[in-house]
């Protein structure tokens, strides 16, 4: 079984500052990682995967994670944040070795939602 | 392109009726998954179909079932529904091997 953690419920920050937003996974087997973003009334929309290889990774609106085994972690971040952020982020994981039957089954945190400050 | 439609994006029942949720892929996608996302929460796994076969399902109960046609487009059904059946659920496609998944909208399902 899987799960994802998500250490921040909610996360207020100032424009043009940084932000990280944590995500810890527990899993049995290999997983691949995501973070998606979810505006209001909207569906979830991908920002960033990591699949294999270098362990940052970077993804669109000028976001980045990095993957770490040993801390089984999966943090997201973003060096100058816009008002335009402003939204609800969610981790999640799926067994890297789908045998093409769970390519559609992800486990998503709990969700944080971070607003942007003017 | 379009994406993925779901249909109708509202919906409010009273308990104890039934409900059915509709879902187009994306063009040239063949799988399709079932989310259910109630306030506050991350998305939960319902259902995967591929090629009108179910490939995977969530932890709910029998009340909730699906069935993908031969243009992979979507149906959700909920029978018998619960106050706790509340909330957005959405529908995601992709390729066969894909590791991205691609949502729609949602419907908002609202059991009075």
């Amino acid at each position: 079984a899987q799960s994802v953690t998500q250490l921040d419920s909610q996360v207020p920050v100032f424009e043009e500052a940084p932000v990280e937003l944590r995500c810890n996974y527990s899993s049995s087997v290999s997983v691949y990682l995501f973070w998606y973003v979810q505006y209001p009334n909207q569906g979830l929309q991908l920002l960033l995967k990591y699949l294999s290889g270098s362990t940052l990774v970077k993804g669109i609106n000028g976001f980045e994670a990095e993957f770490n085994k040993s801390q089984t972690s999966f943090h997201l971040r973003k060096p100058s944040v816009h008002i335009s952020d402003t939204a609800e982020y969610f981790c999640a994981v799926r067994h890297s070795n789908a045998g093409g039957t769970s390519y559609g089954k992800l486990t998503f945190g709990q969700g944080t939602i971070l607003t942007v400050h003017p | 392109d379009a994406g993925v439609t779901q249909s109708p994006t509202h919906l409010i029942k009273t308990r104890g009726q039934q409900v059915t949720l509709r879902c187009s892929p994306i063009s040239g996608h063949k799988s399709v998954s079932w989310y259910q996302q109630v306030l506050g929460q991350g998305p939960q796994f319902i259902f995967q179909y591929y090629e009108k076969e179910e490939r995977g399902r969530g932890n709910f109960p029998d009340r909730f079932s699906a069935r993908q046609f031969p243009n992979y487009s979507s149906e959700l059904n909920v029978n018998a529904l619960l106050l706790g059946d509340s909330a957005l659920y959405l529908c995601a496609s992709s390729l066969l091997n894909g590791e991205k998944l691609f949502f729609g909208s949602g419907t908002q399902l609202s059991v009075l």
